[in-house]
């Protein structure tokens, strides 16, 4: 079974622009979360999103969006990039059944630079 | 508010050598913990999740982590390390009962010399 896909594997952007990246859930998963994880440090939760709906948002600014689609897959978007949003953007996805105690399932993560 | 602190930044330690990461969290509501491992240039990988019940967890590739309450720590081991293992480690909590929310510790570097 194919675990959770991310596109694109890497981007380069300039401050000021915006960005798209995407997460296709392992099948069957309804629950999707994204983290950004700076350079030497953990990851930090940005959304989630459960049946097409925000169930949770961590500390990140307006900038920051996201939406699910009926075919579970997401998007996180990020305007007005800053030099502070560089970073590793992992989607994780999960049944959504259980929610807390349910093992989340990590993509390989989206690598953005912002020069 | 729910923390976690990884106590080693970097964990050097010999092939076949014993090794004990260690993390503290710090919650004021019940949480469920959790340990990854992240290899180079992937994402992350979960070893093993304490829920509840016994407090020796087992997971993957021979690696076990004890819950202790009172100490509020999840210290993960390894009785025997192999090169692959080198890798960065994550501790993690997630408030029970919550949504999707995991927070993670700044993470251990664990390097395996032959």
């Amino acid at each position: 079974d194919a675990g959770v896909t991310q596109s694109p594997t890497h981007l380069i952007k300039t401050r000021g622009q915006h960005v798209t990246l995407r997460c296709s859930p392992i099948s069957g998963h309804k629950s999707v979360s994204w983290y950004q994880q700076v350079l030497g440090q953990g990851p930090q939760f940005i959304f989630q999103y459960y049946e097409k709906e925000e169930r949770g948002r961590g500390n990140f600014p307006d900038r920051f969006s996201a939406r699910q689609f009926p075919n579970y897959s997401s998007e996180l978007n990020v305007n007005a990039l800053l030099l502070g949003d560089s970073a590793l953007y992992l989607c994780a996805s999960s049944h959504g059944t259980s929610t807390a105690q349910e093992t989340q399932y990590f993509g390989p993560g989206t690598r953005l630079l912002v020069l | 508010a729910q923390s976690v602190t990884q106590l080693d930044s970097q964990v050097p330690v010999f092939e076949e050598a014993p090794v004990e990461l260690r993390c503290n969290y710090s919650s004021s509501v019940s949480v469920y913990l959790f340990w990854y491992v992240q290899y180079p240039n992937q994402g992350l990988q979960l070893l093993l999740k304490y829920l509840s019940g016994s407090t020796l967890v087992k997971g993957i590739n021979g690696f076990e982590a004890e819950f202790n309450k009172s100490q509020t720590s999840f210290h993960l081991r390894k009785p025997s390390v192999h090169i692959s293992d080198t890798a960065e480690y994550f501790c993690a909590v997630i408030r029970s009962g919550g949504y999707n929310k995991l927070i993670f510790g700044a993470g251990t570097r664990l390097a395996v010399h032959p």
